[in-house]
């Protein structure tokens, strides 16, 4: 069966400070990975995907970046962290279309002072 | 603490009673719809989907109802427990893009 993987579960930051985030998807190949942003009280928002190793699409411009240097491993970075960056922050991935569920990881709580 | 949700519709129901959550969708050309379960702190879980092509499915305890004339979505939950407390929100997808609603606080009281 197909597991997925976030670490760490909780990061505490001083702004300006570098990020890097960890997913890790088992069981499955050549997935479709994502990543998210929660707010409260709002619904998901698609930071990037990627349908294949070293490709990546940014949904909104921000100071984050993405890479997926592994076909299992999708990697959620910044150089200098924002107080606007806290968040809750989720990997998913897929395989086949675009249009197949979607599978969660455990999500990763950024707060950042 | 919990903040993933902080201000989303509640739903209160007693433990054993059946739940219906809500949602409303944007796009008519969406063709494709999930709904997940957000316990607090946790990733979202999948818990049954839906095709364009169908009003109705069922799972276990679960059944998710399509209205594609008033844009509209449900999820029922049969003999509600304290385990299905959650926030849950639907999913549409139309042409690879896919997008979330806010979703429903479900709590169910003893």
């Amino acid at each position: 069966s197909q597991t997925i993987h976030q670490w760490p579960a909780t990061l505490v930051q001083p702004v300006g400070s570098p990020l890097s985030l960890e997913c890790t998807v088992e069981g499955t190949s050549n997935p479709n990975l994502y990543w998210y942003r929660q707010a409260a009280g709002r619904g998901l928002q698609l930071l990037f995907y990627s349908v294949g190793i070293g490709q990546i699409s940014s949904e909104v411009p921000q100071n984050l970046s993405a890479s997926r240097p592994q076909d299992r491993q999708f990697i959620l970075s910044s150089k200098k962290l924002l107080l606007s960056d806290s968040g809750f922050y989720l990997c998913a991935w897929s395989v086949g279309a675009a249009t197949d569920t979607q599978y969660f990881g455990p999500g990763t709580r950024l707060t950042v002072l | 603490g919990e903040s993933v949700g902080l201000h989303l519709p509640t739903l209160s129901v007693q433990e054993g009673d059946n739940s219906i959550i809500n949602c409303a969708y944007s796009n008519s050309a969406s063709d494709y719809f999930i709904w997940y379960k957000q316990e607090s702190g946790k990733g979202p879980q999948f818990i049954i989907d839906i095709r364009s092509n169908m009003d109705k499915r069922q799972g276990q305890r679960v059944t998710v109802l399509l209205n594609k004339t008033v844009k509209h979505l449900s999820l029922q939950i049969a003999a509600t427990q304290p385990g299905d407390s959650a926030v849950y929100f639907c999913a549409e997808n139309n042409n690879n893009d896919m997008r979330f609603g806010a979703g429903t606080r479900l709590t169910v009281k003893p």
